[in-house]
């Protein structure tokens, strides 16, 4: 069975930083991309990062990039998010989810809550 | 950069209705979209990906449908109580494999 499961939100103030993590299991870890995506409190959804399975290639969107970066550790099963710089526009639910596998993404976690205020 | 409108906002029906979803690409995206339920306080859960084909597990009253790349339709064939959520469209770019996701439609009890 695949699992995904979140760490590592909390409340931190503007400009400050945090780092999310997602344990992966019941899959070949390092054969997937993964990605993180978020979704602000009664809103959509929104992707923030993906990663390839060798963690050679990342991408990012646009409003985060210079600030987020998205790594792995194959050995450990697991995906990171390294925030800074972070704002109010930040908080939301950040979801760790496997894909994209073709076009799609099939796996989600449950989400871990980052709330950026003073 | 490829955007998603989905249509409409809400869509309020009764149990055994049948319902019908959208969602427009500003260009095309081939066959290669993917649609999404999420209840309230849970993950999304992928439905139907590549247009058209459920995604394990997914029963039969569901499914997609797509004309020209840019007009998708998902159909929910008859409601049942716990098909009331929220349904996000998403597409992949070709390269770099950037993820859009459209607005959602929300399929509330009338």
């Amino acid at each position: 069975e695949v699992q995904l499961v979140e760490s590592g939100g909390g409340l931190v103030q503007p400009g400050g930083s945090l780092r999310l993590s997602c344990a992966a299991s019941g899959f070949t870890f390092s054969t997937y991309w993964m990605s993180w995506v978020r979704q602000a409190p009664g809103k959509g959804l929104e992707w923030v990062a993906n990663i390839k399975g060798d963690g050679t290639q990342k991408y990012y969107v646009h409003s985060v990039e210079g600030r987020f970066t998205i790594s792995r550790a194959n050995a450990e099963n697991s995906l990171y998010l390294q925030m800074s710089s972070l704002r109010a526009e930040d908080t939301a639910l950040y979801y760790c989810a496997r894909g994209p596998t073709g076009y799609r993404v099939d796996y989600w976690g449950q989400g871990t809550l980052v709330t950026v205020s003073s | 950069e490829i955007v998603l409108t989905q249509s409409p906002a809400t869509l309020s029906l009764s149990p055994g209705e049948r319902a019908t979803l959208s969602c427009r690409a500003s260009q095309s995206v081939g066959s290669y979209l993917a649609w999404y339920q999420q209840k309230p306080g849970q993950a999304p859960r992928l439905l139907i990906y590549d247009a058209s084909n459920r995604a394990t597990g997914v029963p039969a009253r569901f499914s997609g449908s797509g004309s020209g790349g840019t007009d998708f339709t998902l159909t929910i064939s008859s409601l049942e109580p716990e098909d009331f959520a929220v349904y996000y469209c998403q597409q992949r770019d070709n390269w770099p494999p950037r993820l859009t996701f459209g607005g959602g439609t929300k399929v509330e009890i009338k």
